[in-house]
Protein backbone atom coordinates (compact mmCIF):
# COMPACT_ATOMS: atom_id res chain seq x y z
CA UNK A 1 0.00 0.00 0.00
CA UNK A 2 1.89 3.06 -1.23
CA UNK A 3 1.11 5.78 1.24
CA UNK A 4 1.93 9.05 -0.73
CA UNK A 5 1.67 8.66 -4.81
CA UNK A 6 3.83 11.28 -6.35
CA UNK A 7 3.35 11.76 -10.18
CA UNK A 8 4.92 12.73 -13.00
CA UNK A 9 7.50 10.04 -12.36
CA UNK A 10 9.67 12.22 -14.94
CA UNK A 11 9.24 16.07 -16.06
CA UNK A 12 11.21 18.27 -19.32
CA UNK A 13 10.70 22.05 -18.71
CA UNK A 14 11.98 24.85 -20.93
CA UNK A 15 13.94 27.24 -18.94
CA UNK A 16 11.64 29.84 -17.60
CA UNK A 17 8.87 27.60 -17.65
CA UNK A 18 6.71 26.42 -14.13
CA UNK A 19 7.39 23.15 -13.13
CA UNK A 20 4.48 21.16 -11.45
CA UNK A 21 4.93 17.97 -9.27
CA UNK A 22 1.49 16.36 -7.47
CA UNK A 23 1.39 14.63 -4.78
CA UNK A 24 -1.46 12.36 -2.97
CA UNK A 25 -1.70 10.81 0.74
CA UNK A 26 -4.30 8.43 2.21
CA UNK A 27 -3.33 9.04 6.01
CA UNK A 28 -5.47 11.76 7.24
CA UNK A 29 -3.48 12.20 10.61
CA UNK A 30 -0.29 12.90 7.88
CA UNK A 31 0.68 16.78 9.61
CA UNK A 32 4.20 17.47 7.79
CA UNK A 33 4.55 17.63 4.39
CA UNK A 34 8.03 18.18 3.12
CA UNK A 35 9.49 18.05 -0.42
CA UNK A 36 13.11 17.11 -0.81
CA UNK A 37 15.16 17.69 -3.56
CA UNK A 38 18.65 15.38 -4.73
CA UNK A 39 21.13 16.09 -6.92
CA UNK A 40 23.61 13.22 -8.52
CA UNK A 41 25.39 11.20 -6.04
CA UNK A 42 24.03 13.32 -3.27
CA UNK A 43 21.54 12.85 -0.10
CA UNK A 44 18.29 14.10 -0.66
CA UNK A 45 17.75 17.76 1.04
CA UNK A 46 14.92 19.79 2.17
CA UNK A 47 13.57 21.70 -0.31
CA UNK A 48 10.63 23.40 1.84
CA UNK A 49 7.53 21.85 3.57
CA UNK A 50 4.20 22.55 4.79
CA UNK A 51 1.76 21.50 7.80
CA UNK A 52 -2.17 21.17 6.86
CA UNK A 53 -2.87 24.22 8.58
CA UNK A 54 -1.96 26.42 5.68
CA UNK A 55 -3.39 26.24 1.77
CA UNK A 56 0.40 27.52 0.78
CA UNK A 57 3.86 28.28 1.17
CA UNK A 58 6.31 29.78 -0.96
CA UNK A 59 10.12 30.23 -0.94
CA UNK A 60 11.79 32.00 -3.58
CA UNK A 61 10.48 30.70 -6.74
CA UNK A 62 9.18 27.78 -5.08
CA UNK A 63 6.09 27.10 -3.94
CA UNK A 64 3.79 24.62 -2.19
CA UNK A 65 0.27 24.28 -2.32
CA UNK A 66 -1.87 22.19 -0.33
CA UNK A 67 -5.12 20.94 -0.37
CA UNK A 68 -6.63 18.81 2.66
CA UNK A 69 -10.20 18.33 1.40
CA UNK A 70 -8.85 16.51 -1.37
CA UNK A 71 -5.24 15.06 0.42
CA UNK A 72 -2.71 16.54 -2.30
CA UNK A 73 -0.28 19.04 -2.39
CA UNK A 74 1.93 19.77 -5.45
CA UNK A 75 5.52 21.87 -5.80
CA UNK A 76 5.53 24.60 -7.95
CA UNK A 77 8.73 25.57 -9.58
CA UNK A 78 8.45 29.03 -11.09
CA UNK A 79 11.26 30.38 -13.30
CA UNK A 80 12.68 27.06 -13.60
CA UNK A 81 16.28 26.63 -14.24
CA UNK A 82 18.90 24.38 -15.33
CA UNK A 83 20.69 24.40 -12.05
CA UNK A 84 16.80 23.19 -10.61
CA UNK A 85 17.21 19.75 -12.75
CA UNK A 86 17.28 16.80 -10.11
CA UNK A 87 14.66 14.19 -8.58
CA UNK A 88 12.40 15.75 -6.10
CA UNK A 89 10.99 13.66 -3.89
CA UNK A 90 7.44 14.30 -1.66
CA UNK A 91 6.74 12.84 1.76
CA UNK A 92 4.48 12.74 5.04
CA UNK A 93 4.59 12.08 8.05
CA UNK A 94 2.57 12.00 12.09
CA UNK A 95 5.33 14.44 13.76
CA UNK A 96 6.68 12.74 16.32
CA UNK A 97 5.18 9.86 15.51
CA UNK A 98 5.60 8.15 12.59
CA UNK A 99 8.79 8.49 9.86
CA UNK A 100 8.61 10.34 6.85
CA UNK A 101 7.34 7.76 3.95
CA UNK A 102 8.27 9.18 0.52
CA UNK A 103 6.48 9.16 -2.91
CA UNK A 104 8.60 7.44 -5.45
CA UNK A 105 10.43 10.55 -6.76
CA UNK A 106 10.47 13.07 -10.13
CA UNK A 107 13.15 13.40 -12.26
CA UNK A 108 13.50 16.89 -13.31
CA UNK A 109 15.32 17.98 -16.76
CA UNK A 110 15.19 22.16 -17.38
CA UNK A 111 16.13 22.81 -20.63
CA UNK A 112 17.49 25.78 -22.03
CA UNK B 1 29.31 20.07 7.12
CA UNK B 2 29.31 16.83 9.05
CA UNK B 3 26.24 16.52 10.02
CA UNK B 4 25.64 12.67 9.17
CA UNK B 5 28.40 10.64 8.01
CA UNK B 6 27.94 7.40 6.42
CA UNK B 7 30.98 4.57 5.54
CA UNK B 8 31.86 2.93 3.22
CA UNK B 9 30.64 5.48 0.35
CA UNK B 10 30.94 2.26 -2.61
CA UNK B 11 31.12 -1.55 -1.88
CA UNK B 12 31.09 -4.32 -4.07
CA UNK B 13 29.76 -7.65 -2.60
CA UNK B 14 29.45 -11.05 -3.30
CA UNK B 15 26.50 -13.27 -3.13
CA UNK B 16 26.53 -14.67 0.49
CA UNK B 17 28.39 -11.80 2.22
CA UNK B 18 28.17 -9.70 4.77
CA UNK B 19 28.68 -6.63 5.43
CA UNK B 20 28.03 -3.41 8.10
CA UNK B 21 27.17 0.05 6.89
CA UNK B 22 27.92 2.97 9.54
CA UNK B 23 26.28 5.76 10.28
CA UNK B 24 27.27 8.64 13.00
CA UNK B 25 25.61 11.90 13.58
CA UNK B 26 26.32 14.94 15.36
CA UNK B 27 23.40 16.58 15.47
CA UNK B 28 22.66 15.20 19.24
CA UNK B 29 18.96 13.82 18.19
CA UNK B 30 17.72 10.51 19.63
CA UNK B 31 16.02 9.53 16.17
CA UNK B 32 18.15 7.56 13.09
CA UNK B 33 16.94 6.14 10.30
CA UNK B 34 18.15 3.64 7.35
CA UNK B 35 16.63 3.96 4.00
CA UNK B 36 16.92 2.44 0.67
CA UNK B 37 16.76 3.97 -2.83
CA UNK B 38 16.26 1.91 -6.09
CA UNK B 39 15.42 3.42 -9.60
CA UNK B 40 11.23 4.16 -9.44
CA UNK B 41 10.81 3.31 -5.96
CA UNK B 42 11.63 6.15 -4.27
CA UNK B 43 13.19 6.23 -0.62
CA UNK B 44 11.85 3.13 1.55
CA UNK B 45 12.50 3.22 5.41
CA UNK B 46 14.61 0.17 6.26
CA UNK B 47 14.95 0.07 10.13
CA UNK B 48 14.53 3.50 12.40
CA UNK B 49 15.69 3.75 15.85
CA UNK B 50 13.60 6.97 17.98
CA UNK B 51 15.90 6.87 20.93
CA UNK B 52 19.22 4.69 22.28
CA UNK B 53 18.47 1.18 23.12
CA UNK B 54 15.39 0.82 20.59
CA UNK B 55 15.01 0.16 17.20
CA UNK B 56 11.65 -0.20 14.76
CA UNK B 57 11.28 -2.48 11.81
CA UNK B 58 10.40 -0.36 8.72
CA UNK B 59 8.65 -1.19 5.45
CA UNK B 60 11.70 -3.23 4.24
CA UNK B 61 13.41 -4.92 6.89
CA UNK B 62 13.75 -8.45 5.50
CA UNK B 63 17.57 -9.18 5.00
CA UNK B 64 19.09 -5.94 7.14
CA UNK B 65 19.47 -6.36 11.02
CA UNK B 66 20.43 -2.74 12.74
CA UNK B 67 21.99 -1.32 16.16
CA UNK B 68 21.98 1.30 17.64
CA UNK B 69 25.40 0.78 19.25
CA UNK B 70 24.83 4.50 21.55
CA UNK B 71 23.70 8.03 20.58
CA UNK B 72 25.69 9.18 17.75
CA UNK B 73 25.48 5.99 15.98
CA UNK B 74 23.17 3.70 14.13
CA UNK B 75 24.48 0.52 11.88
CA UNK B 76 23.21 -1.25 9.17
CA UNK B 77 24.19 -5.24 8.72
CA UNK B 78 23.65 -7.52 5.95
CA UNK B 79 24.65 -10.48 7.40
CA UNK B 80 23.89 -12.55 3.75
CA UNK B 81 23.92 -10.64 0.96
CA UNK B 82 21.71 -10.73 -2.06
CA UNK B 83 21.57 -9.37 -5.26
CA UNK B 84 18.34 -7.86 -4.63
CA UNK B 85 20.19 -5.87 -2.18
CA UNK B 86 21.98 -3.69 -4.98
CA UNK B 87 20.60 -0.23 -3.87
CA UNK B 88 22.16 3.36 -2.21
CA UNK B 89 21.73 2.96 1.34
CA UNK B 90 20.73 6.05 3.21
CA UNK B 91 20.97 7.19 6.88
CA UNK B 92 19.02 10.16 8.56
CA UNK B 93 18.54 12.35 11.48
CA UNK B 94 16.86 15.20 12.35
CA UNK B 95 18.60 18.10 13.20
CA UNK B 96 19.49 18.72 16.43
CA UNK B 97 17.10 20.36 19.07
CA UNK B 98 14.42 20.41 16.70
CA UNK B 99 10.85 18.03 16.54
CA UNK B 100 9.88 19.53 13.28
CA UNK B 101 9.57 16.22 11.41
CA UNK B 102 12.69 17.41 9.23
CA UNK B 103 14.93 15.10 8.56
CA UNK B 104 18.72 15.41 7.46
CA UNK B 105 20.65 12.88 5.09
CA UNK B 106 24.13 11.48 4.85
CA UNK B 107 25.67 11.19 1.26
CA UNK B 108 24.71 7.79 0.68
CA UNK B 109 26.44 4.51 0.33
CA UNK B 110 26.21 2.74 -2.74
CA UNK B 111 26.21 -1.14 -2.74
CA UNK B 112 26.57 -3.79 -5.16
CA UNK B 113 25.90 -7.15 -4.28
CA UNK B 114 27.06 -9.59 -7.47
Amino acid sequence: QQQVKQSPQSLIVQKGGISIINCAYENTAFDYFPWYQQFPGKGPALLIAIRPDVSEKKEGRFTISFNKSAKQFSLHIMDSQPGDSATYFCAASVVGNTPLVFGKGTRLSVIA
Amino acid sequence: NAGVTQTPKFQVLKTGQSMTLQCAQDMNHNSMYWYRQDPGMGLRLIYYSASEGTTDKGEVPNGYNVSRLNKREFSLRLESAAPSQTSVYFCASPPGGTNTGELFFGEGSRLTVL
